[in-house]
């Protein structure tokens, strides 16, 4: 059964620095990797999603890795504002037989302040 | 285009009450989705459609919770009775193709007394 864990549960940082929250994933046989961000009190944002071929997507100040091999994933963010400020989940698509289905981690909660 | 929508927005109901959770996904999406949020088990997959036929329900916790998804542009999640435990935030999501990014309504937060 894939499991998904996202390290910090939680981060706080000043305006202005780079960051790098973490997903690790159990097993390595996936077909996509999604980033979501989510708001207080709102639904899920899709932000990147990268496919298993792939080793990374960017958008804006977003860029994320993906390290099948090893069962990561990274989400960089770079130039951090106060409006970043909200909880990140990444999700793993297993493929095969649970293709569309995704498993989600916890999250994390950052804080930007200013 | 509005968004997936999802209502009631807010839902507080007394223990052994039939809760009806509704959800209009983005026109032209053929893959419908519904979730369930909680602190302890963050969040779930309780049911997908195609082309709103049920794909997999395993997810769905148990014979209390039902779904169907009459048309293209609606589905409904049921829960009766309801129990304390089903208090959480519910999710509709809706996709082009089975894999694709999925768009999130703004869920819909039940809780049951």
């Amino acid at each position: 059964k894939q499991e998904v864990t996202q390290i910090p549960a939680a981060l706080s940082v000043p305006e202005g620095e780079n960051l790098v929250l973490n997903c690790s994933f159990t097993d390595s046989a996936i077909y996509n990797l999604q980033w979501f961000r989510q708001d207080p009190g709102k639904g899920l944002t899709s932000l990147l999603l990268i496919q298993s071929s792939q080793r990374e997507q960017t958008s804006g100040r977003l860029n994320a890795s993906l390290d099948k091999s090893s069962g990561r994933s990274t989400l960089y963010i770079a130039a951090s504002q106060p409006g970043d400020s909200a909880t990140y989940l990444c999700a793993v698509d297993a493929g095969g037989t649970s293709y569309g289905k995704l498993t989600f981690g916890q999250g994390t909660i950052l804080t930007v302040h200013p | 285009d509005a968004g997936v929508i999802q209502s009631p927005r807010h839902e507080v109901t007394e223990m052994g009450q039939e809760v009806t959770l509704r959800c209009k996904p983005i026109s032209g999406h053929d893959y419908l989705f519904w979730y369930r949020q909680t602190m302890m088990r963050g969040l779930e997959l309780l049911i997908y459609f195609n082309n709103n036929v049920p794909i997999d329900d395993s997810g769905m916790p148990e014979d209390r919770f039902s779904a169907k998804m009459p048309n293209a542009s609606f589905s409904t999640l049921k829960i009766q009775p309801s129990e304390p435990r089903d208090s959480a935030v519910y999710f509709c999501a809706s996709t082009t193709y089975r894999g694709g990014r999925q768009y999130f309504g703004p869920g819909t937060r039940l809780l049951v007394l």
